[in-house]
């Protein structure tokens, strides 16, 4: 199974960055993932990485290490709305299981 | 629309009073799972479902029965739900093949008394 590792709370002013840390552990490696989720509602799709390197999504970037196990998520020029819950998601092959870490509260400040 | 639908959103209930909340997808996707939600353990896999008449244990199974007889629904069911049952529920589905995100339903917030 996956052991999937971040940062429980994290707060920043609006226009800073943010990035937000994920380790894990697998045994068989189909895809990272990071989804937004406000309080009450469902998850939403923010980016995935299968390869090494960073994605980048307008304000939102994401960066995979395979070998180290690590990815994060960057987070720019932050808006009041980003106040959320990210949350690192590890896909399984060939189980095609989705695992969740416990998720990163991030506080946007004025 | 492309979209998981979930029913009931909110739901309170007794202790020991079969209960199931419905999951339906439009978008042919083959994967199917269920998940709850609690404070500080973030979402935990209940079952799965690979394909029509597969499913499988995720983490959480205990208490919870699911059945895939159409692509296209999952439903959750409770047989005697019991108050550590209370959580946030939701439904995802995904395509299998490609690495792909999954799409969630709008949420069931269940209380059991």
């Amino acid at each position: 199974g996956q052991n999937i590792d971040q940062p429980t709370e994290m707060t920043a002013t609006e226009g800073a960055i943010v990035q937000i840390n994920c380790t894990y552990q697998t045994s068989g490696f189909n895809g990272l993932f990071w989804y937004q989720q406000h309080a009450g509602e469902a998850p939403t799709f923010l980016s995935y990485n299968v390869l090494d390197g960073l994605e980048e999504k307008g304000r939102f970037s994401s960066f995979l290490s395979r070998s180290k196990g690590y990815s994060y998520l960057l987070l720019k020029e932050l808006q009041m709305k980003d106040s959320a819950s990210y949350l690192c998601a590890v896909r399984d092959y060939p189980s095609y299981k989705l695992s969740f870490g416990a998720g990163t509260t991030v506080t946007v400040r004025a | 629309e492309a979209q998981v639908t979930q029913n009931p959103r909110y739901l309170i209930t007794v202790t020991g009073k079969k209960l199931t909340v419905t999951c339906s997808q439009n978008m042919n996707h083959e994967y199917m799972s269920w998940y709850r939600q609690d404070p500080g353990l973030g979402l935990r896999q209940i079952y799965y479902s690979m394909n029509v008449e597969v499913t499988d244990k995720g983490d959480v199974p205990e208490g919870y029965k699911v059945s895939r007889k159409e692509k296209r629904n999952f439903p959750l069911i409770l047989e005697s739900p019991s108050p550590n049952q209370t959580s946030l529920y939701f439904c995802a589905s995904t395509l299998t093949g490609g690495v792909t995100e999954a799409f969630f339903g709008q949420g069931t917030r269940l209380t059991v008394v």
